[in-house]
């Protein structure tokens, strides 16, 4: 199994501030996507970037791949309460059925 | 109904007694999964099927017992459960092609607890 780690693993911030989740890997993946769970619901497809050093945005949200296929980042500008939620990166091995999930960074952005 | 279903969304079961999950997916997908999540843990995998046939059991204990009917459907039959299999249960569903699975879509989950 490949690992991948995310870190922190807990953010707290102000409406308002800027945030960054990072998702590490010795490993290459073919793809990577990110999720973002809310309390007591399934994880929700935000993003899957494919391609070394791409960057991907959706509204106030960030996404980049690394040159390496190996590593990933989740940005988001001036962050609202609607953001906070458990955010999950998952990588694609190319070889296997099986995406490799993150322990998750919880969010929480508050009023 | 569109996207990946999951009933029922919440379920409270003694450990002596017997009850599945089911899980639905409208989105054409060949393949389907069974994920556990437990609190401050990442996401375990327990079933894999593509195209019908499992090709996984994450050594998952034979307490659990999966059942794939047909491309859309998915089930987890449940019995003799321990207190520590609590927790959210997620099925999933992706296209795969090649032995490998692309996106997942993820239903909300069935929260379980047993007692």
């Amino acid at each position: 199994t490949q690992l991948l780690e995310q870190s922190p693993q807990f953010l707290s911030i102000q409406e308002g501030e800027n945030l960054t989740v990072y998702c590490n890997s010795s490993s290459v993946f073919s793809s990577l996507q990110w999720y973002r769970q809310e309390p007591g619901e399934g994880p929700v497809l935000l993003v899957t970037v494919v391609t070394g050093g791409e960057v991907k945005k959706l509204k106030r949200l960030t996404f980049q791949f690394g040159d390496a296929r190996k590593d990933s980042s989740l940005h988001i500008t001036a962050a609202q309460p609607g953001d906070t939620g458990l955010y999950l990166c998952a990588g694609d091995p190319a070889n296997d059925y099986k995406l490799s999930f993150g322990a998750g960074t919880t969010v929480t952005v508050r009023a | 109904e569109t996207g990946v279903t999951q009933t029922p969304r919440h379920l409270v079961m003694g450990m002596t007694n017997k009850k599945s999950l089911k899980c639905e997916q409208h989105l054409g997908h060949n393949a389907m999964y069974w994920y556990k999540q437990s609190a401050k843990k990442p996401l375990e995998l327990m079933f894999v099927y593509s195209l019908e046939e499992r090709v996984e059991n994450n050594s998952v204990p034979s307490r659990f017992s999966p059942e794939c009917p047909n491309s859309s459907h998915l089930f987890l039959h449940l019995h003799t459960l321990q207190p520590e299999d609590s927790a959210l249960y997620l099925c999933a569903s992706s296209l795969t092609a090649g032995g490998r699975a692309y996106e997942q879509y993820f239903g909300p989950g069935t929260r379980l607890t047993v007692t």
